[in-house]
């Protein structure tokens, strides 16, 4: 089955809102990631929260965690154009080294 | 530092022929890890390497995918012979340690098999 689903498939704001972006998975995991990739470029690291953390802050970023949900939440506040992105969550579980991804979100910011 | 490099960038290649994908992990990573993103599709972990060593290959799909370390550096992903549903883009990342630490991704080679 499909790890880390992000909603919506696709956003699009206006500079200067916030974006919200969700993702939900299945098993127990150790930790959640956050990747971006500008279109045609590889994945760049964001954020990892681990399982015993709620909520982290990087920069305009905020990650929350909620594993009785089993769900994460990217916010993007004061969004740019150059955050236009494809965003997409990673979970690695607790049984192995390896990530699942998403499907991934769609951001588009209109200047 | 440079970061993880993919060779090649693209690649368009015919049905039943090969493709060999080259990545260049960090340096002093031990792991490697290669993916690959479907068409529109989620990416798929297809293996791990610690080393030279295969760690876990569950995500390989089928036997026309090898992969090889060969002395611990960089690796190559061989898709021998090359079917349609083979395009998608692949990643690899690599971390210096296991234990979900982070990965790095390098930029992806883009795979069309005609």
């Amino acid at each position: 089955s499909q790890q880390g689903e992000e909603d919506p498939q696709a956003l699009s704001i206006q500079e200067g809102e916030n974006a919200t972006m969700n993702c939900s998975y299945k098993t127990s995991i150790n930790n959640l990631q956050w990747y971006r990739q500008n279109s045609g470029r590889g994945l760049v690291h964001l954020i990892l929260i681990r399982s015993n953390e709620r909520e982290k802050h990087s920069g305009r970023l905020r990650v929350t965690l909620d594993t009785s949900k089993k769900s994460s939440s990217l916010l993007i506040t004061a969004s740019r154009a150059a955050d236009t992105a494809s965003y997409f969550c990673a979970t690695a579980p607790y049984n192995n080294n390896d990530m699942r991804f998403g499907a991934g979100t769609r951001l588009t910011v209109k200047p | 530092e440079a970061g993880v490099t993919q060779f090649p960038s693209h690649s368009v290649i015919e049905k039943g022929q090969t493709v060999t994908l080259r990545c260049d992990p960090i340096s002093g990573h031990d792991n490697l890890y290669w993916y690959r993103r479907v068409m529109g599709k989620e990416i798929k972990f297809l293996l791990h390497f610690v080393k030279e060593s295969k760690q876990d290959e569950s995500g390989m799909p089928n036997n026309r995918f090898l992969a090889e370390r060969t002395g611990g550096t960089y690796s190559t992903l061989k898709v021998q012979p090359a079917e349609l549903e083979d395009s998608g883009v692949y990643f690899c990342a690599s971390s210096q340690l296991a234990n979900h630490e982070t990965q790095y991704f390098g930029p992806g080679t883009r795979l069309l098999v005609l």
